[in-house]
């Protein structure tokens, strides 16, 4: 969806090393949802937040919701092997229930 | 440890072919959701139920028609198959805003 652009649209990253995804909204942000997808895979919840400022961490991953620039940002600490997969973020861009779903980051973690 | 299931998980179909891709749940979601994936990752809407009886086309017009006659239980169907419909179609649940959706395993078609 254009309304929702993430970047980088892949990455390469050595074991160990930390990188940051972003997510930025065309839109107004009502909330914004991280999901992980192994290849051919569906969709793994990570998290999501709600309000501007919130700040979420679940094991090495922490995500961060700024509402006035209309963005969210996923960073992996000391990535490993079992980070690489294709991270989406997802927000409701309408008065629906509806999730529009970003271009997608591909992770590749180099051992 | 998935409560939301799809089958098949991969499909190759000739085309012109009718086809019906499952999706079940056992969550007693009342939202759930079809979503088609490019070869690249994006996901587009195709069709969205609220609940038993209620259908709705997403923001990706589509040639697939949906059901939900159970609560629990909503198919997609091709009538007839075309080389185009290739794709992955993930199937989702939710209970509402405040959490995310379940998806399904996903459905990999090919028509040849």
């Amino acid at each position: 969806s254009q309304e929702l652009e993430q970047s980088p649209q892949s990455l390469i990253v050595q074991e160990g090393k930390n990188l940051t995804i972003n997510c930025t909204s065309s839109k107004t942000l009502y909330g914004l949802y991280w999901y992980k997808q192994k290849y051919g895979e569906g969709l793994i919840f990570l998290m999501m937040l709600q309000k501007g400022g919130e700040e979420k961490s679940h094991e090495k991953i922490t995500a961060k919701l700024d509402e006035k620039k209309q963005q969210s940002s996923l960073h992996i600490t000391a990535s490993q092997p079992s980070h690489a997969g294709i991270y989406l973020c997802g927000a409701p861009l309408t008065g629906a229930n509806n999730l529009f779903f970003g271009t997608g980051t591909r992770l590749t973690v180099i051992p | 440890e998935a409560d939301i299931y799809q089958t098949p998980r991969y499909l190759v179909i000739g085309t012109g072919k009718k086809i019906t891709l499952e999706c079940s749940q056992t969550m007693g979601h009342d939202k759930m959701y079809w979503y088609q994936q490019d070869p690249g990752m994006e996901l587009h809407l195709i069709h969205y139920s609220y609940g038993v009886n209620s259908t709705e086309k997403g923001d990706l017009s589509s040639e697939s028609t949906v059901s939900r006659i159970r609560t629990e239980h909503f198919p997609l169907t091709l009538e007839s198959a075309r080389p185009s419909h290739t794709s992955q179609y993930l199937c989702a649940s939710s209970e509402g805003r405040a959490i995310g959706y379940t998806f399904g395993s996903g459905t990999r078609l090919t028509v040849v």
